[in-house]
């Protein structure tokens, strides 16, 4: 079974700071992998996703995520960090290409942004 | 568009009541999802559905049913509620697949406490 493992729950950065929230996963087959963002109170957003194809990956709100192979790994990096990137954002993979697309989650990490 | 709607928003639920969770989206996506987010964790898929009368389990569906009568309605029923079953539940729907990794797109979430 794919999983996916999110290194830290919790991050804080200065505004204007460097972004960077880890995510690694498992899967046996070239996965689907996405970030997800979930502000307060409300349902998850779509930021980016990797299919096929380039392994940088550009998103919204100037997020980008890139595709590591040899090091299974998807990290989403922001160059410089905004008060309303603040959020809890969440790393999935997904298990199977025919049908139903099931996501499986990482258990998401809490970004601060510190004024 | 409205999107994804959830409805109750909250609820509280004694041991052993039932209640059903509505979901509905108009978007005329063909797959529906029902997750499942605990504190400090991912979302898990309770059950799925790849269109009207079509349902199959997740990775955590027992305590819980589904039917898909319409392609906008996914409603999820809990018969007999337990403390374990307190959690945030999250609707959500996409397209098929059709070569690529298709955005799930989520509802605002039903908050819900078992006491």
């Amino acid at each position: 079974a794919q999983s996916v493992t999110q290194l830290g729950s919790h991050v804080s950065v200065s505004e204007g700071a460097l972004v960077l929230l880890r995510c690694n996963y498992s899967s046996s087959v070239p996965p689907y992998l996405f970030w997800y963002v979930q502000y307060p109170n409300q349902g998850l957003q779509l930021l980016l996703k990797y299919t096929t194809g380039a392994t940088l990956v550009k998103g919204i709100n100037g997020f980008e995520a890139e595709f590591k192979k040899s090091e299974t790994s998807f990290h989403l990096t922001k160059p410089s960090a905004h008060m309303s990137d603040a959020a809890e954002y969440f790393c999935a993979v997904s298990e199977g290409f025919q049908g139903a697309q099931k996501l499986v989650f990482g258990q998401g990490t809490r970004l601060t942004i510190n004024p | 568009n409205a999107g994804v709607t959830q409805t109750p928003k909250f609820r509280i639920l004694k041991i052993g009541q039932s209640m059903t969770l509505q979901c509905t989206q108009d978007m005329n996506h063909n797959y529906m999802y029902w997750y499942r987010q605990d504190p400090g964790m991912g979302l898990k898929l309770i059950y799925y559905s790849v269109g009207a009368g079509i349902t199959d389990k997740g990775e955590v569906p027992n305590g819980y049913n589904v039917s898909r009568s319409t392609t906008e309605d996914f409603p999820l029923r809990l018969e007999l509620a337990a403390p374990s079953q307190t959690s945030v539940y999250f609707c959500a729907s996409s397209l098929p697949l059709s070569g690529g990794a298709n955005e799930q797109f989520f509802g605002p979430g039903t908050r819900l406490t078992v006491l």
